[in-house]
């Protein structure tokens, strides 16, 4: 069965402070990994995807980069409005399966 | 984005009652919805699949008996709680998809049961 393992479960920073969120997968035949933004009492708002080892995507403050068996998102120089949970999630062969989420708190 | 809304945002009910949730595409034609479930500092865990106008493919442990899913038309799919007890307050999140691309998720509803 797929598996995604997020790490840390909630990380507070200062504004400013970059940091990296990690995503631990294994999959059966890797379809695509994705990373989302989710507010508390909203949906996941989609952020990136990655399809193969060694690609890089950026939006804003956000960058996410993909190796064969994890992924990060760096935050750099963040800001309050960063705050939210961050989830990856892998598309298998069957379906989507999510981590349990990094929980960011930025600080002014 | 492609843009998927759900209602009700939240609904209270009684215990015993049954619950419809309503998911929509509202910019694309969806082959495909998804329906997930969201308890307090948990992940998303997939309940079932559906393809418009076909049964809808439950995750093991799901009981289709209790989570009916209709997919109706391209752009609407629903999701009956029946006879829904307290175990069953969560959050639902509905996710749409065109022609097996990316997965585009609603603002989800907050159930409660009492």
């Amino acid at each position: 069965e797929d598996q995604v393992t997020q790490s840390p479960e909630a990380l507070r920073l200062q504004e400013g402070e970059s940091s990296s969120l990690n995503c631990s997968y294994t999959v059966s035949g890797l379809r695509g990994l994705f990373w989302y933004r989710q507010d508390p009492g909203k949906g996941p708002e989609f952020l990136f995807t990655l399809y193969s080892a060694g690609e890089e995507k950026e939006k804003e403050r956000l960058k996410a980069t993909l190796t064969k068996k994890e992924s990060f998102l760096h935050i750099t120089a963040p800001k309050p409005e960063d705050s939210a949970t961050y989830l990856c999630a892998v598309q298998g062969n069957y379906k989507l399966s999510f981590g349990a989420g990094t929980t960011v708190t930025v600080r002014a | 984005g492609a843009v998927v809304s759900q209602h009700p945002s939240w609904v209270i009910c009684k215990s015993g009652t049954s619950v419809k949730i309503e998911c929509r595409s509202l910019d694309f034609q969806a082959t495909t919805m998804f329906w997930y479930r969201q308890f307090p500092k948990q992940s998303l865990m997939l309940m079932a699949t559906s393809n418009e106008g076909s049964k809808a493919t439950y995750e093991q442990g799901v009981e289709k008996d209790k989570f009916l899913i209709n997919h109706a038309s391209l752009t609407l799919s629903t999701l009956t709680v029946t006879s829904a007890h307290p175990e069953d307050s969560s959050f639902y999140i509905c996710s749409a998809s065109f022609a097996d691309n990316e997965q585009f998720f609603g603002p989800g509803t907050r159930l409660t049961v009492l």
